[in-house]
């Protein structure tokens, strides 16, 4: 069965400073796609960066990177020149397979990483 | 902003009461998706439609129904509500035609059952 795994439930990294958020996952499929959401402190869940598996490249979304090595299963998320509005919680999603008409795209999300950013 | 609005965004209610959750978009897409958010669990798939009248079961859907009648409304029912569904209720929308489908979250309905 699908897994996505976030083993650091919180994190400090001083501001200006590059931070990596950990997440393994673990899937059968040879298709599939890995998120990156950030729920601030008001709740909203916000997109920031997807890597598909065929994806030879890893992803980057401006400050916004994903270190993605398929052999590991993994798909850090690096976030460089943190900055205090970085303060938040990080989820790690796996889609698996194909976007077939019934399937729908269903996410499995991580239980988060809590990232504090220090002035 | 994806264009999702969900109601109310707060309920206080009491065991063994209905409770309906509404899921509302703008964005015309075709996938909606309920989700809840407890502490140590991340986000967990209810429901999911993938178009009118089409809906299918997610991870932890026991207690919980849902209905669709038009493309811009998703609808989700706990018809007794438990105190086990005290939560976080998030709704999403994603439209397939890329590999991406990103999925775009509601702002939360903040549910207790006391």
């Amino acid at each position: 069965a699908q897994k996505i795994t976030q083993t650091q439930p919180g994190m400090f990294v001083q501001e200006k400073e590059a931070v990596t958020l950990d997440c393994t996952y673990d899937t059968s499929d040879q298709s599939y796609g890995l998120f990156w959401y950030k729920q601030p402190s008001s709740g909203e869940m916000i997109f920031l960066i997807y890597q598909g598996s065929y994806d030879e490249q890893n992803a980057t979304e401006g400050r916004y990177s994903l270190n993605f090595q398929k052999a590991r299963k993994s798909a850090n998320l690096v976030i460089s020149a943190s900055q205090l509005g970085d303060s938040a919680m990080y989820f790690c999603a796996m889609r698996e397979g194909l976007m077939i008409y019934n399937q729908g795209g269903k996410l499995i999300f991580g239980q988060g990483t809590e990232l504090s950013v220090k002035p | 902003d994806a264009g999702i609005t969900q109601s109310p965004r707060h309920k206080v209610t009491e065991t063994g009461t209905p409770v309906t959750l509404r899921c509302h978009q703008t964005e015309n897409h075709r996938y909606m998706y309920w989700y809840r958010q407890d502490p140590g669990h991340g986000l967990r798939l209810i429901h999911y439609s993938y178009g009118v009248k089409d809906t299918d079961k997610g991870e932890v859907s026991d207690g919980y129904s849902v209905s669709r009648s038009k493309t811009e409304d998703f609808l989700l029912t706990l018809e007794s509500a438990t105190s086990s569904q005290t939560s976080v209720y998030f709704c999403a929308i994603s439209e397939p035609g890329g590999a991406k489908n990103i999925q775009y979250f509601g702002a939360g309905t903040r549910l207790s059952v006391l």
